[in-house]
């Protein structure tokens, strides 16, 4: 059974960089078949995608925080990690990891899917 | 703001059939699959619905999706106890970025 299970500091202070890590057990990020995803939920709001990447290092990123966003992947050690630069409070937030499925359209296309399974989440406060 | 819009509530007693709408644009919805997670109390997003109205094995076939336009709703019949949670909608926008409802809390009376 696949299992996402995310580490890193609960405290960032203010212009400083968030960094998470993410590993994964029960399966290989090497698979041609998934992305790995972050997405965050601040407390008591809903949730905002991140950014995906390929086990290839392919990635996408959400264009609102592309310019402070680095997400990596690590195959030797099945992880993936993320990089958020120049934090705020608004950045203040529960941080998941999840599987990110790949489907082919009708025309051909390579798109992504759902996100499953999650891993249960990090709570990282930004503050001094 | 969320770019998809969720009600922020809704409610039901057991075993009645409820549904949560999802609206969105032509840029997400309209032309793209919805999907939508659910969110127990104190626990991490869970996949339920997956490309409109497919269900992941294990989802009892009480939860459903559908789509027309650029909304989209989910229906849960035979409302139980334990689906109390919040409910979110996602989509992929054109835009390049997914996108997701700002949720629904889902109360059982």
């Amino acid at each position: 059974q696949l299992q996402l299970q995310e580490s890193g500091p609960g405290l960032v202070k203010p212009s400083e960089t968030l960094s998470l890590t993410c590993t994964v057990s029960g399966g290989s990020i090497s698979s041609s078949s998934y992305y790995w995803g972050w997405i965050r939920q601040p407390p008591g709001k809903g949730l905002e995608w991140i950014g995906s990447i390929y086990y290839s290092g392919s990635t996408y990123y959400n264009p609102s925080l592309k310019s402070r966003v680095t997400i990596s992947v690590d195959t030797s050690k099945n992880q993936f990690s993320l990089k958020l630069s120049s934090v705020t409070a608004a950045d203040t937030a529960v941080y998941y990891c999840a599987r990110h499925g790949i489907m082919i359209t009708f025309g051909g296309v390579i798109a992504l899917d759902w996100f499953d399974p999650w891993g249960q989440g990090t709570l990282v406060t930004v503050s001094s | 703001q969320s770019v998809l819009t969720q009600p922020p509530s809704a409610s039901g007693t057991p075993g009645q059939r409820v549904t949560i709408s999802c609206s969105g644009s032509s840029s997400n919805i309209g032309s793209n699959y919805v999907y939508w997670y659910q969110q127990l109390p104190g626990t991490a997003p869970k996949l339920l619905i997956y490309r409109n109205n497919q269900r992941p094995s294990g989802v009892p076939d009480r939860f459903s999706g559908s789509k027309s336009g650029t909304s989209a709703s989910l229906a849960i019949s035979g409302l139980r106890s334990e689906d109390e949670a919040d409910y979110y909608c996602a989509a992929w926008d054109d835009s390049l970025s997914w996108v997701f409802g700002g949720g629904t809390k889902l109360t059982v009376l």
